[in-house]
């Protein structure tokens, strides 16, 4: 099982709206609403901002939002702030009844 | 409070086996599904393996199905992943995750393992 294809690097200025993008295929983000997305700051265990393609989870601030359309799932971070500069995963459910991750993508707020 | 606690990493000969724990508090495994996810050193997440909440249906990478065994412990709220027949490549922190019928909620926070000669 191949990983999830996500863009290497995404930077913006504060206040801006950036989107990273998790492409796979219909064996698994195309076929499922189960994309996920999980942020990580350096030396800490990854959080859950995103689950179900687009559900938000308490305590998750509003400015991250999801979508799907295919094979790609999409994670749009409003209002860039610093503390959202961090490493930024997709992960999806696969025919396979295994699971596979996204590349990973690294926001930077410039 | 719902809290995840590895142990058991160090540093194994390639070809070696390893025993991981993942001590659970604050609710009771075999009500949830959980996983192992590692990640090399400076590299992204990779998912390992899932176990079911009555421990009788099991998935695997194919990286590592037929070397590792996920199982747990009910008495003891404890998971496991045995590995063996390791390899340089299985270098990483291993984390234990609880699966909330679908997104990822509780990690641990992680434990290293080394493959080296």
């Amino acid at each position: 099982q191949s990983a999830l294809t996500q863009p290497a690097s995404v930077s913006g200025s504060p206040g801006q709206s950036i989107t990273i993008s998790c492409t796979g295929t219909s064996n698994d983000v195309g076929g499922y609403n189960y994309a996920s997305w999980y942020q990580q700051h350096p030396g800490k265990a990854p959080k859950l901002m995103i689950y179900d393609v687009s559900n938000r989870p308490s305590g998750v601030s509003y400015r991250f939002s999801g979508s799907k359309s295919g094979n790609t799932a999409s994670l749009t971070i409003s209002g860039l702030q610093a503390e959202d500069e961090a490493d930024y995963y997709c992960i999806s459910y696969t025919s396979s009844s295994t699971y596979v991750f996204g590349t990973g993508t690294k926001v930077t707020v410039l | 409070e719902v809290q995840l606690v590895e142990s058991g990493g160090g540093l194994v000969q390639p070809g070696g086996s390893l025993r991981l724990s993942c001590a659970a508090s604050g609710f009771t495994l075999s009500s949830y599904w959980v996983h192992w996810v590692r990640q090399p050193p400076g590299k992204g997440l990779v998912w390992v393996s899932r176990i079911n909440p009555d421990g009788t249906y099991t998935t695997y990478a194919d990286s590592v199905r037929g070397r590792f065994t996920i199982s747990w412990d009910n008495a003891k709220n404890t998971l496991y992943l045995q590995m063996s027949i390791l390899r340089d490549e299985d270098t990483a922190v291993y984390y234990c995750v609880r699966d909330l019928h679908g997104p990822f909620d509780y990690w641990g926070q992680g434990s290293l393992v080394t493959v080296s000669s």
